[in-house]
Formats: structure tokens, C-alpha cells, sequence
């Protein structure tokens, strides 16, 4: 069964730093791993999705890279803001016809002006 | 823009009650799940479809049924709601597996059973 692990669970850091979340998985049989943000009682946005065959995605001062042999992927914030405050997961999709979705627990990051 | 929507942002419902909640994606996704999500327990899966009248349980299914009568839509429904379903419910619509299968999410549905 898949396990998706992302620790710390919470994160603070001051304004302008640039940060590193992490996440792991056990089974490197997966089609993608997508990173979300959550915005507290709010629903998930997609941030960044990687396919399996791919080592890293871009989207602005966001970065997503994606180990699938050793099981881990890294989101990378650069010149981190208040406003990137949030719930970050990641979830990660089985190989398969009928794939779900396995989801980590998030990390919740506070950005300190 | 891709949109997937819950029928209600927050609801409260008294013990015993049928409750239904309802997800509706304009993407013709083939793909659509159910997830509850609770604090230190995360997002775990009830239910998934694969296609329209088809179902699958997830990790989580007791207390729960489903409805995918059209593509579209995916209803959840709680056959005799109880306190301790009380959660966050988030439903996800994707493409089958392929090249490229974003998952998209609708904005969530708070539901307090008293």
C-alpha cells in the first residue's frame, strides 16, 4: 500500500528566505506526484504536477522535482512571502486503470513578515 | 477555466439525518473521488468512480454511499449521518490515467452533524 510522509508537519520561517518541503513515498510505481496548497477552510489548488518521466517542473518562483527511484520529491519556494502562508501537500497517483490519488498529511508553512 | 464544484460550502445536520453531498466537474473527467479531511488524520479516500455507475471504496467507505448517475456528477451520501462524521468532504475530478492527469478540486463542504 502507498504511504505518502511529509515532515515537518509545520514550518516557520521569515520573509525572503527560500525553503524546501519535502516529500516521500514507498512505492515508485506511480504515473505523477502533484503538489497542492491549502488555504485554511478552503478546498486544494494545484501548484505543480509531475510526470513520472519528468525530473522537475517550474512555476514561477515555485520549483517541483521528482526522485521516483529513491522515492522523494522536493518543492522549492524562492524568496519566500506572508502570502505563501498555507497547508502544502503532495499526492501522488498510481500506476493503473482505476488510480487514486494517495495523499501526505501537509505541511503547514507560516511565512513571518 | 476547469471548475469543480460542491453543492454547499457549509451545512449542519442533526443526527440521523440522510445527507447528500453533491460535486459537479465541467472537464468530462472520467475520474471523480470523495475525500474527508480531518486534523492530523489528513485526506483519506471514501469513494472513487471510474466511469459513470461505477464505483470503488477507498480506505474510509462505512457510513458512506455513492451516486454517478452522469459523468458530471458524483453525489455523496450519508445514510444516517452521525457526529463523527463531521469533516471537511472534498471531492477531485481527473482524466483516466494517461500523459497528463491533473487532479482538480472543488472549494470543500464543512459539515457539523449535531
Amino acid at each position: 500500500k502507498q504511504e505518502v510522509t511529509q515532515i515537518p508537519a509545520a514550518l516557520s520561517v521569515p520573509e525572503g528566505e527560500n525553503l524546501v518541503l519535502n516529500c516521500s513515498f514507498t512505492d515508485s510505481a506511480i504515473y505523477n506526484l502533484q503538489w497542492f496548497r491549502q488555504d485554511p477552510g478552503k478546498g486544494l489548488t494545484s501548484l505543480l504536477l509531475i510526470q513520472s518521466s519528468q525530473r522537475e517542473q517550474t512555476s514561477g518562483r515555485l520549483n517541483a522535482s521528482l526522485d521516483k527511484s529513491s522515492g522523494r520529491s522536493t518543492l522549492y519556494i524562492a524568496a519566500s512571502q506572508p502570502g505563501d502562508s498555507a497547508t502544502y501537500l503532495c499526492a501522488v497517483r498510481q500506476t493503473g486503470a482505476n488510480s487514486k490519488l494517495t495523499f501526505g498529511k501537509g505541511i503547514t508553512l507560516s511565512v513571518r513578515p | 477555466d476547469v471548475k469543480v464544484t460542491q453543492s454547499s460550502r457549509y451545512l449542519v445536520k442533526r443526527t440521523g439525518e440522510k445527507v447528500f453531498l453533491e460535486c459537479v466537474q465541467d472537464m468530462d473527467h472520467e475520474n471523480m473521488f470523495w475525500y474527508r479531511q480531518d486534523p492530523g488524520l489528513g485526506l483519506r479516500l471514501i469513494y472513487f468512480s471510474y466511469d459513470v455507475k461505477m464505483k470503488e471504496k477507498g480506505d474510509i467507505p462505512e457510513g458512506y454511499s455513492v451516486s454517478r448517475e452522469k459523468k458530471e456528477r458524483f453525489s455523496l451520501i450519508l445514510e444516517s449521518a452521525s457526529t463523527n462524521q463531521t469533516s471537511m468532504y472534498l471531492c477531485a475530478s481527473t482524466p483516466s490515467p494517461g500523459f497528463y492527469t491533473e487532479a482538480f478540486f472543488g472549494q470543500g463542504t464543512r459539515l457539523t452533524v449535531v
